[in-house]
């Protein structure tokens, strides 16, 4: 099956700084990528739409100056969680598509803002 | 027994026998639906899925039903074994960018 490798698998940041989240397709060209959001004991909440080429589409409530999605090349989706609080706590994983409906998804990231 | 805490429901089974976890969808337009296995700490991992064109598809122990006038989808594991317990999620393709849309997901707790 294909596969999304996603890095850091894990991040301890401070509050105020920044974290760049990489998200890659090994072995397939992904035009569309996914950013989703889970908290402790909840299903995953879709944060982005990621497009190669153009800009992000982002949920409603999700701050797009505070979630800063790249989509620069066919393979490489990455996600900055800017000046960081708590509260952006989470773990966060991506998925990327074929043309087929299914979805792959990365390994997460887990970020914790002390 | 099944049992409904503050976010995720728990499902309790002894090892060996058969798990059944359930899952209402949202969109009736959705065309295609997946189960996916999510183990603490990990991103969530492919089961079996089923279009909707299909009520039944069967996997290896697993086997997937789908009732589209009810909006309902199951997910049946045979001879549950403890390297099953894990959060068993739901989704379809019914979301207005193509992406997912996850159910509530369902703790499967094996016990041995």
């Amino acid at each position: 099956g294909a596969v999304v490798s996603q890095h850091p698998s894990w991040v301890i940041c401070k509050s105020g700084t920044s974290v760049k989240i990489e998200c890659r397709s090994l072995d397939f060209q992904a035009t569309t990528m996914f950013w989703y959001r889970q908290f402790p004991k909840q299903s995953l909440m879709l944060m982005a739409t990621s497009n190669e080429g153009s800009k992000a589409t982002y949920e409603q409530g999700v701050e797009k100056d505070k979630f800063l999605i790249n989509h620069a090349s066919l393979t490489l989706s990455t996600l900055t969680v800017t000046s960081a609080h708590p509260e952006d706590s989470s773990f966060y994983i991506c998925s990327a598509r074929r043309p087929s409906p299914e979805a792959f998804f990365g390994q997460g990231t887990r970020l914790t803002v002390v | 027994g099944e049992s409904v805490g503050l976010h995720l429901p728990t499902l309790s089974v002894q090892e060996g026998d058969n798990s059944i976890i359930n899952c209402a969808y949202s969109n009736s337009a959705s065309d295609y639906f997946i189960w996916y296995k999510q183990e603490s700490g990990k991103g969530p991992q492919f089961i079996i899925d089923i279009r909707s064109n299909m009520d039944k598809r069967q996997g290896q122990r697993v086997t997937v039903l789908l009732n589209k006038t009810v909006k309902h989808l199951s997910l049946q594991i045979a001879a549950t074994q403890p390297g099953d317990s894990a959060v068993y999620f739901c989704a379809e393709n019914g979301g207005s960018q193509g992406n997912l849309i996850f159910g509530k997901g369902t703790k499967l707790s094996v016990k041995p």
